[in-house]
C-alpha cells in the first residue's frame, strides 16, 4: 500500500479534460513538501512531467498542469490526446519515513 | 544533455547479491543526489535510496539492512548493492538524478529477475 493514494485508473475521451488526484498525509504533502508528477509510457522509464507542484519542465505541453492544496495534489490534463495514454505517478517526501514516496500510479486510458 | 547509462546482472538466484552501476555522462556530478528506484513487474515505483558526490547516503528504512549505495567520483558513477535477494526483489531498477527531491533524469532501467 502506497503512502500517497492515487486512483488506479481514469478514462476520458479525446479532447476532454481529466484530473488525477494524489492524497497524502500530515507527514508528507500536508507538511508542505512539494509534489512531483511523472508520466510513464509502456516499456519506458518515467519522465518528469510536473515539478514542485506546478512547474512544467521544458518541452512539457501546457496541457499538463498541477496543483497542491492541504494534504492533496492533482494533475490535470486538458485536450486529451491518444499519446497521453500512460501511467502517471505522484511523488513527494515523507518526514516520518525520511525518504521519497510515490503514489501507486494511475493508468490513463484515452477512449 | 545529461544521460545515465546503467548496467548489471539481470538474473540472480535467491540469496545472491544484486549489483548495478550507473554512469553519468554530459553533466555535473556534484550538486545532485543520485538515486536508485525500482518497479516490480506490473506495479508502482519504489525509491530505494540515494547518494551525493561526497558519499552521504539515505535509504528507505525497509531495505536499509540490505542496501549499500556507493559512489566513484573519478568515474562519475554510482552503484547499488542489495544483498540476500529474494523473488520479491524482482523488478526493473532505475537510476535517476535527484534535484530538490524530484527526479529529472532517468536511466533506461535494468530488469533484475531473482529465481528460486
Amino acid at each position: 500500500q502506497s503512502v500517497l493514494t492515487q486512483p488506479p485508473s481514469v478514462s476520458e475521451a479525446p479532447g476532454q479534460r481529466v484530473t488525477i488526484s494524489c492524497t497524502g498525509s500530515s507527514s508528507n504533502i500536508g507538511t508542505g513538501y512539494d509534489v512531483h508528477w511523472y508520466q510513464q509510457l509502456p516499456g519506458t522509464a518515467p519522465k518528469l512531467l510536473i515539478s514542485a507542484n506546478t512547474n512544467r519542465p521544458s518541452g512539457v505541453p501546457d496541457r499538463f498542469s498541477g496543483s497542491r492544496s492541504g494534504t492533496s495534489a492533482s494533475l490535470t490534463i486538458t485536450g486529451l490526446q491518444a499519446e497521453d495514454e500512460a501511467d502517471y505517478y505522484c511523488q513527494s517526501y515523507d518526514s516520518r519515513l525520511r525518504g521519497v514516496v510515490f503514489g501507486g500510479g494511475t493508468k490513463l486510458t484515452v477512449l | 544533455q545529461v544521460q545515465l547509462q546503467q548496467w548489471g546482472a539481470g538474473l540472480l538466484k535467491a540469496s545472491e547479491t544484486l549489483s548495478l552501476t550507473c554512469a553519468v555522462y554530459g553533466g555535473s556530478f556534484s550538486g545532485y543526489y543520485w538515486s536508485w528506484i525500482r518497479q516490480p513487474p506490473g506495479k508502482g515505483l519504489e525509491w530505494i535510496g540515494e547518494i551525493n558526490h561526497s558519499g552521504s547516503t539515505n535509504y528507505i528504512p525497509s531495505l536499509k539492512s540490505r542496501v549499500t549505495i556507493s559512489v566513484d567520483t573519478s568515474q562519475n558513477q554510482f552503484s547499488l548493492r542489495l544483498t540476500s535477494v529474494t523473488a520479491s526483489d524482482t523488478a526493473v531498477y532505475y537510476c535517476a538524478r535527484g534535484y530538490y527531491w524530484h527526479f529529472d533524469v532517468w536511466g533506461r532501467g535494468t530488469l533484475v529477475t531473482v529465481s528460486s
